[in-house]
């Protein structure tokens, strides 16, 4: 089984920068992914990491430690619309091959 | 390319009735899933299929749920009878078929459909 932490709710200014974290604990870490959704719609994908380390995607980045079991995703240069929930979410490496589970999701309001 | 098609995309019954959900995946995409999202919280895995079978329903409440995907395609989730407590957003998701030589994998997700049950 799996446990996956972050935070509820953020609140962060238009312009500045928001780091959202995740924890968490897995027998068999196969990568971690980070959704964005936005209230009443789907959820879309922002990131994905496997290896150690910082991957850059233009304002959005996201961050691993696998010996930590920790995660952050770094949005910069905030705007109105990103305000939305940001979803961690851990592969686990077992018989049913992609299957993730979610974190809770932290709700992030953009204020201006 | 088409996303996730899911309907209805809204649905309101009574406690002990039925109520089904359909999705059709991307085409191409070999992994269906069902997730359950309760006001506030992160998606939950129902059930997901692989083609035609099933994968993993150890989280699918069976003594009510049920969901099939006779054809590797079209996918439909039951609830029978629903309860108070199932009222939340049905999402469908889909992804290529997973390998351990496939990086990301992401799954795409269907708008969903939401439930309440009075």
């Amino acid at each position: 089984g799996q446990n996956i932490d972050q935070p509820t709710e953020m609140t962060a200014t238009e312009g500045a920068i928001v780091q959202i974290n995740c924890t968490y604990q897995t027998s068999g870490f196969n990568g971690l992914f980070w959704y964005q959704q936005h209230a009443g719609e789907a959820p879309t994908f922002l990131s994905y990491n496997v290896l150690d380390g910082l991957e850059e995607k233009g304002r959005f980045s996201s961050f691993l430690s696998r010996s930590k079991g920790y995660s952050y995703l770094l949005l910069k240069e905030l705007q109105m619309k990103d305000s939305a929930s940001y979803l961690c979410a851990v592969r686990e490496n077992n018989n049913a091959g992609n299957m993730l589970t979610f974190g809770g999701g932290t709700r992030l309001m953009v204020k201006p | 390319e088409a996303g996730v098609a899911q309907s209805p995309r809204y649905k309101i019954i009574e406690k002990r009735q039925s109520v089904a959900f359909w999705c059709n995946p991307i085409s191409g995409h070999a992994t269906l899933y069902w997730y359950q999202q309760i006001l506030g919280q992160g998606p939950k895995l129902l059930i997901q299929f692989q083609n035609n079978g099933v994968v993993d329903d150890s989280q699918l409440p069976k003594d009510r749920f049920s969901a099939e995907r006779l054809k590797g395609v079209d996918s439909t989730l039951k609830i029978q009878p629903a309860k108070l407590e199932d009222s939340a957003v049905y999402l469908c998701a889909s992804s290529l078929a997973p390998t351990f030589f496939t990086a990301d994998n992401e799954q795409f997700f269907g708008p969903g459909t939401r439930l309440t049950v009075l």
